[in-house]
Order: structure tokens, then C-alpha cells, then sequence
């Protein structure tokens, strides 16, 4: 199994639909990061979490939500999806020093 | 702000040859650096990671330096492969990872 694993690998929504991306790590870490890709922009921070308690906004956080249900569990939601949020969307676990990624989750709203 | 960049955008070499690909930010108050590889339409995979303190880090035909003060890490691929096509990635950390655009490899048999 993948040490962090996100569902869906790929989602097509309608504009304005309600969607959630999940992550799920088996690392142990306490810290879980989203972020998205763009072609040309590299990946851009949207939340991250430190601990269960602990959420922060990321550099672009503007129309996205997350929920830490547990150590292992992040998920991120979109409240209601518009185009320009068609990206290529990443999880990401860390224990302080590196990171580890998951395999990304292809979202395309049209 | 910290900004992170990376030159070239996209680099095509033929079989064999020693590459070098950059990455350059503006805060060189980090923690660490990261280098990733990433393959089309998958997710990142780390290569090497440069502690703030150090200097290099090896790991195959991979090399990575940094040089704080100025801002500055590179990347030595050698003897590159056509199994190395794909982009690379910096990121710099501090409070969060900030990432680079990548620099996008073609390594033509």
C-alpha cells in the first residue's frame, strides 16, 4: 500500500457541485499538507494541518475547505466547484524534514 | 515573500551527456531543500534532501548542492538516461514547502 493514498484518482464535477478529495497516510506524520498544481505555476499551498486540532490556510485558500477527522485523515473540499479549479491536486505528509506526496487526484470542473 | 525558481524551463539532451539543472529563491532563511522528480500525470517522488547546514547530498548518479547565502541549489544529473525524462522540482522549506515550476527533461536515446 501506498504510504499516502488519495481518492478519487480522477473526478469530473459540474460548476457548482458540492466534491471532497481524500487523503489518507500511513507514515505516522502529524503534519498533512494540500496543494495544488498548475501547468507552468508549479504547486501552490492551499491548507495544511499540524496536528488533529490545528488548521492553517495555505497562499490560496479562497474557496476551498478542509477537515483533519484524524491523525491519518485529511480531506479537502471544494464548496462549490468553478473552472478555474480544474488542477491537478496533492496530498502531502511530512515529519518536519521531507515530504512524501501521494499520487495526485486530476479534478476537472466544467 | 519567498519565491522559487527554476532554469531552464525545459531542457532536451541526448544520451549520456552530465547535466545541470537550477533552482534559485529569494528568503535563504530555509530550513531544507528538496529536490523531486515528477512523471507525467503522476505524483512527486523525492530524490535528495539538503539540510540547511549541509552543503551536498549524493545518491547515484545524483547530485545536489546548496549554497544558502546566495540563494542558489543545483542538481548534477550524470550520465543521463532516457528513464530520466521528466520533471524536476525544487522546493525550499520553512514555515511550508514552497515549490519551483520545474524544469522539464528530455533525454533523447
Amino acid at each position: 500500500d501506498a504510504d499516502v493514498t488519495q481518492t478519487p484518482r480522477n473526478r469530473i464535477t459540474k460548476t457548482g457541485k458540492r466534491i471532497m478529495l481524500e487523503c489518507s497516510q500511513t507514515k505516522g506524520h502529524d503534519r498533512m499538507y494540500w496543494y495544488r498544481q498548475d501547468p507552468g505555476l508549479g504547486l501552490r499551498l492551499i491548507y495544511y494541518s499540524f496536528d488533529v486540532k490545528d488548521i492553517n490556510k495555505g497562499e490560496i485558500s479562497d474557496g476551498y475547505s478542509v477537515s483533519r477527522q484524524a491523525q491519518a485523515k485529511f480531506s479537502l473540499s471544494l464548496e462549490s466547484a468553478i473552472p478555474n479549479q480544474t488542477a491537478l491536486y496533492f496530498c502531502a505528509t511530512s515529519d518536519g524534514t521531507g515530504y512524501t506526496f501521494g499520487s495526485g487526484t486530476r479534478l476537472t470542473v466544467v | 515573500k519567498q519565491e522559487v525558481t527554476q532554469i531552464p524551463a525545459a531542457l532536451s539532451v541526448p544520451e549520456g551527456e552530465n547535466l545541470v539543472l537550477n533552482c534559485s529563491f529569494t528568503d535563504s532563511a530555509i530550513y531544507n531543500l528538496q529536490w523531486f522528480r515528477q512523471d507525467p500525470g503522476k505524483g512527486l517522488t523525492s530524490l535528495l534532501l539538503i539540510q540547511s547546514s549541509q552543503r551536498e547530498q549524493t545518491s547515484g548518479r545524483l547530485n545536489a548542492s546548496l549554497d544558502k547565502s546566495s540563494g542558489r541549489s543545483t542538481l548534477y544529473i550524470a550520465a543521463s538516461q532516457p528513464g530520466d525524462s521528466a520533471t524536476y522540482l525544487c522546493a525550499v522549506r520553512l514555515n511550508d514547502m514552497r515549490f519551483g515550476a520545474g524544469t522539464r527533461l528530455t533525454v533523447k536515446p
